[in-house]
């Protein structure tokens, strides 16, 4: 059984870029979570998405930022006209159900570079 | 509102040494209280965690922790260190709902 895969591990973009990030969950895992993480902090939650539905996004900055997870493909996390404090590691995971019992299953991330 | 607070940023300690990192949260409800180990360039791997029940939660890695409700702590430790003990660790936790709150994260380094 694979587990969280993300791509790109690596990203460059230049200030005004769009950058996209995917995200497939573990096989059977129908619930995902973004976080970011800046230099020499913890993991900010970001969203928490199911097939086809955001069910929170009260840690998504309101503008550029948006997320998706469609009932077909990975997650996509995508981050429109980025600026330096973009960069950061971004980090998906995916759990088999809801609630905090229910354990949450990293990828490698993603190490977004905005130059 | 939920917080985690890792009461240190860095954690030296010699090889076979035992060791304490530290973590305290805040909640007016119940929680579940997790340890996460971050090897560099990696995501996270879950350590262990408290959902109810003994309040001494044994992990993997011979890592165990100590749910301490009176005084809101869940400090992780371990009795004999080993160098690739050296990671980054954060202690979480996550009221049932669909958000869980992560510390800042306690760079162990564990020197020969």
């Amino acid at each position: 059984n694979a587990g969280v895969m993300q791509n790109p591990r690596h990203l460059v973009r230049r200030r005004g870029q769009e950058a996209r990030l995917r995200c497939s969950p573990m096989k059977g895992h129908s619930h995902v979570y973004w976080y970011r993480q800046l230099p020499e902090e913890g993991l900010k939650f970001m969203v928490y998405l199911q097939k086809e539905n955001i069910i929170d996004e009260s840690g998504m900055p309101k503008e550029r930022f948006s997320a998706e997870f469609p009932k077909e493909g990975p997650s996509i996390l995508r981050i429109q006209q980025v600026v330096r404090g973009d960069s950061a590691a971004y980090f998906c995971a995916s759990s088999p159900g809801a609630g905090g019992q229910n354990e949450q299953y990293f990828g490698p991330g993603t190490r977004l570079t905005v130059t | 509102a939920q917080s985690v607070t890792q009461l240190d940023s860095q954690v030296p300690v010699f090889e076979e040494a035992p060791v304490e990192l530290r973590c305290n949260y805040s909640s007016s409800v119940s929680v579940y209280l997790f340890w996460y180990v971050q090897y560099p360039n990696q995501g996270l791997q879950l350590l262990l965690k408290y959902l109810s029940g003994s309040t001494l939660v044994k992990g993997i890695n011979g890592f165990e922790a100590e749910f301490n409700k009176s005084q809101t702590s869940f400090h992780l430790r371990k009795p004999s260190v080993h160098i690739s003990d050296t990671a980054e660790y954060f202690c979480a936790v996550d009221t049932g709902g669909f958000k869980t709150i992560f510390g800042a994260g306690t760079r162990l380094f564990v020197k020969a």
